[in-house]
């Protein structure tokens, strides 16, 4: 069974900082990784999404990588803003059972500090 | 394109009641899933829909639970004799494939009394 886990669970930033979030999974056949953000009490924003042959990918103040091998990826933010305050989820979608649904880790809960 | 959508936002039932939610997906879209998401967890898979047809179902979705998309549109998802272990979060996304970005809309909070 596919375990996605996320570390670490909350995390403290003062503005400006740049940072790193974790996000590992236990069966490296997947077709994609994608990050998520999510507000409280609402639904999901898609951030980006890599497929099994990309190795990373960029959007802003944002890079998520990926390392199928080691069932890893990591995203990056750059410059961290209060705005940026939320929980990022990252999700994986395996090939097993047809690839029809996305695995998601439990989140890390950011906050950043003016 | 107006993303997706869901109705309503909130929704508080006695134990026991059937509850109705809705789901529009980005118009385009032909794949819609429902997902259901409890406090400090991620979301959890439930079923998917291809077009009008419902593809897959988690073990998740009990005998009480029922989803449609009648013409491959719009989508329902039905709780019957709601339990207060339904109380959670149900999220609707849509995607034009498989291996596209998943949309989600803001999702329905049910709270079962």
């Amino acid at each position: 069974k596919q375990e996605v886990t996320q570390i670490p669970a909350a995390l403290s930033v003062p503005e400006g900082e740049n940072l790193v979030l974790n996000c590992s999974f236990t069966d490296s056949a997947i077709y994609n990784l994608q990050w998520f953000r999510q507000d409280p009490g609402k639904g999901l924003t898609s951030l980006l999404l890599i497929q099994s042959s990309q190795r990373e990918q960029t959007s802003g103040r944002l890079n998520a990588s990926l390392d199928k091998s080691s069932g890893r990826s990591t995203l990056y933010i750059a410059a961290s803003q209060p705005g940026d305050s939320a929980t990022y989820l990252c999700a994986v979608r395996l090939i097993t059972g047809g690839g029809n649904k996305l695995t998601f880790g439990t989140g890390t809960q950011l906050k950043v500090e003016l | 394109d107006t993303g997706v959508s869901q109705n309503p936002r909130h929704k508080i039932t006695k134990r026991g009641q059937n509850v109705t939610f809705r789901c529009d997906p980005i118009s385009e879209h032909n794949r819609l899933y429902w997902y259901r998401q409890t406090l400090g967890q991620g979301p959890e898979f439930l079923t998917y829909f291809q077009n009008e047809a419902q593809l897959e179902k988690s073990r998740l979705l009990s005998d009480r639970f029922s989803a449609e998309r009648p013409k491959g549109s719009f989508s329902t998802l039905e709780i019957q004799r709601t339990e207060q272990g339904d109380s959670a979060m149900y999220l609707c996304a849509s995607s034009l494939g498989g291996a596209e970005k998943l949309f989600f809309g803001s999702g329905t909070q049910l709270s079962v009394l």
